[in-house]
């Protein structure tokens, strides 16, 4: 069965941090992103890997940077967090090829003091 | 005009009762469509995808209309387990590595 496994599933941080959320996929997918969820802003692209090493810029990339050392795990790094990051951090994953349908992971929900 | 727009609700719907809800779209290229079930403080799941005018599986039916550029979402027979967020997601032109974007889905309570 499909697997994206998120690393933690709370995180409490203080303004300033740097924090890196982990995720790691068992499918061999070679595409791999980060959304953030937040309440009447739904589902908003961060960043999106489509190899390794290999990065683009979603929608909202501000504030952070990802990492794609291997094809299993992409991590997203916030370098300085602030309270405005505070939310609900979604990890997915598809093939290519595959057709579109993302398998997401389980979710951190992240809150900066 | 926005790229995926759903009615939040929420869509508060006896049981038993049966319920519809639509997405609409900007991107006339979209040759995929999917409708997410995402329950509270849960991840996403594919519950539906779309490849041609519609599909069925069960109590759920989505039907894509390419011309109005939306595709809705009907629920028969509505159980109490069906209460949750449903987010449609149409895909891109061809298949791209790039994400999907999604709606900001439809609330939907089904009360007994």
């Amino acid at each position: 069965d499909v697997k994206v496994t998120q690393s933690s599933r709370y995180l409490v941080k203080r303004t300033g941090e740097k924090v890196f959320l982990e995720c790691v996929q068992d499918m061999d997918h070679e595409n791999m992103f980060w959304y953030r969820q937040d309440p009447g802003l739904g589902l908003r692209l961060i960043y999106f890997s489509y190899d390794v090493k290999m990065k683009e810029k979603g929608d909202i990339p501000e504030g952070y940077s990802v990492s794609r050392e291997k094809k299993e795990r992409f991590s997203l790094i916030l370098e300085s967090a602030s309270t405005n990051q505070t939310s609900m951090y979604l990890c997915a994953s598809k093939p290519t090829g595959g057709g579109e349908k993302l398998f997401f992971g389980s979710g951190t929900q992240l809150s900066v003091l | 005009r926005k790229e995926v727009e759903q009615d939040p609700g929420p869509f508060n719907v006896p049981e038993g009762a049966t319920v519809a809800f639509n997405c609409t779209y900007s991107n006339s290229a979209s040759q995929s469509f999917f409708w997410y079930r995402q329950d509270c403080r849960k991840e996403p799941k594919l519950l539906m995808s779309v490849y041609s005018s519609g599909n069925e599986d069960g109590r759920f039916t989505a039907q894509l209309n390419r011309a109005s550029q939306y595709i809705s979402l009907l629920i028969r027979d509505s159980k109490l387990s069906d209460s949750a967020t449903y987010l449609c997601a149409p895909g891109g032109s061809g298949g791209g590595a790039d994400g999907l974007t999604f709606g900001k889905g439809t609330h939907l309570i089904i009360q007994p």
